[in-house]
């Protein structure tokens, strides 16, 4: 059975002071690893797909990495705007579904 | 763009009572979704479909029931609430399912069973 934990469940930071949240992960056969954004009272969006060890993605502040058993998100000189809560997932040899971890809640203060 | 759309956005229930949550998409995306998320948690799976008349069930997929008549159309019945089911339901979308794919989510529908 596929799992995923993430740490911390909170971080509280600083306008301007960077920070890294991670996925560690449990799957036979690692088909996509998944990072999404979710605000309070809305949808889960689409940030980051990873698909195999020592692949990196990008995008503004926000740079994801992808190890055998684990993803981290780091964040460059946060803004208020990236609070939310940062959900990552897997999908495995199974197919068709994603298992989420329970998220990270990212308040970034001004 | 409308993406994926649920209805109703909120809805108490009382216990016993059946409830179909509704989930369209336009986007011609052949594998959609059900998941639950209850507070501080991840999503969990309820149902999914890969097609018109094909469904299979999640990780938490007892006390409700789904049907894909149509690739737009993916409703979520629940049969005779229950506390338990108390959370927020996500309908989402993709291509050729999750491997390499996004998964696009809908604005969530948040159920109270009283």
């Amino acid at each position: 059975e596929d799992q995923v934990t993430q740490s911390p469940e909170a971080l509280r930071l600083q306008e301007g002071e960077s920070s890294s949240l991670n996925c560690s992960y449990t799957v036979s056969g690692l088909r996509g690893l998944f990072w999404y954004r979710q605000d309070p009272g809305k949808g889960p969006e689409f940030l980051f797909t990873l698909y195999s060890a020592g692949e990196e993605k990008e995008k503004e502040r926000l740079k994801a990495t992808l190890t055998k058993k684990e993803s981290f998100l780091h964040i460059t000189a946060p803004k208020p705007e990236d609070s939310a809560t940062y959900l990552c997932a897997v999908n495995g040899a199974a197919g068709n579904k994603l298992t989420f971890g329970g998220g990270t809640r990212v308040l970034v203060k001004p | 763009n409308a993406g994926v759309t649920q209805t109703p956005k909120f809805r108490i229930l009382k216990i016993g009572q059946s409830m179909t949550l509704q989930c369209t998409q336009d986007m011609n995306h052949n594998y959609m979704y059900w998941y639950r998320q209850d507070p501080g948690m991840g999503l969990k799976l309820i149902y999914y479909s890969v097609g018109a008349g094909i469904t299979d069930k999640g990780e938490v997929p007892n006390g409700y029931n789904v049907s894909r008549s149509t690739t737009e159309d993916f409703p979520l019945r629940l049969e005779l609430a229950a506390p338990s089911q108390t959370s927020v339901y996500f309908c989402a979308s993709s291509w050729e399912g999750a491997s390499g794919n996004t998964i696009y989510f809908g604005e969530g529908s948040w159920l109270t069973v009283v």
